[in-house]
């Protein structure tokens, strides 16, 4: 049972486009919600976090959106680099069990010139 | 300040051996967790622990023991290895705080193959 949901595996944007990656939740009890970024052979990356009393959170090109009534949330990359290449997973927790992080499956992003 | 430091970076296990993946970090954390990750799968927890003698199970702990006698240190045992755990393992740890605001500090991981 995948709790949280990244159906696109991979999103191919031209560079200075917009970039938007997608993620859907089953637990309504999730509270918090965190984007990561992975290179290859490398640890994953925090990028941007969000928690359920907000519905939005920037941070430079960044930005998180949270629709709770859909359980969806999205991050946009504005605008894309070739740098930005990289998987991006979605994970989330609740408030009751915060570390005990869920990861969706990450989708490929690929900024091409 | 080296972060999150995993050892081995590469390992190969023949079935039914044991082994201990190691984790420290030099950061002060008082939470940390140990993920696998596998194609198609995203990272799934193992464990994670909120502090020095506190443990507890993720979503895929079966096969796999931690112990946390102090802050720095997460090491990840492997009972009796099989083929399914071939996976790369990462190690993450973050400071006290809002999850929201700090996020977790991951190692670089520990790609180990089961034959």
């Amino acid at each position: 049972d995948q709790q949280v949901k990244q159906n696109s595996p991979s999103l191919s944007v031209q560079e200075g486009r917009i970039s938007i990656l997608n993620c859907d939740y089953t637990n309504s009890m999730f509270d918090y919600f965190l984007w990561y970024k992975k290179y290859p052979a490398e640890g994953p990356t925090f990028l941007i976090s969000i928690s359920s009393i907000k519905d939005k959170n920037e941070d430079g090109r960044f930005t998180v959106f949270l629709n709770k009534s859909a359980k969806h949330l999205s991050l946009h990359i504005v605008p894309s680099q070739p740098g930005d290449s990289a998987v991006y997973f979605c994970a989330a927790s609740s408030s009751y069990n915060t570390d005990k992080l869920i990861f969706g499956t990450g989708t490929r992003l690929q900024v091409f010139p | 300040n080296a972060g999150v430091t995993q050892t081995p970076k590469f390992q190969v296990l023949k079935t039914g051996q044991s082994m201990t993946l190691q984790c420290a970090q030099d950061m002060n954390h008082e939470y940390m967790s140990w993920y696998r990750q596998d194609p198609g799968m995203g990272l799934r927890l193992i464990h994670y622990s909120v502090g020095a003698g506190i443990t507890d199970q993720g979503e895929v702990p079966n096969g796999y023991n931690v112990s946390r006698s102090t802050t720095e240190d997460f090491p990840l045992r492997l009972l009796s290895a099989a083929p399914s755990q071939t996976s790369v393992y990462f190690c993450a740890s973050r400071r006290t705080g809002s999850l929201a605001n700090y996020g977790y500090t991951f190692g670089s991981g520990t790609r180990l193959t089961v034959v």
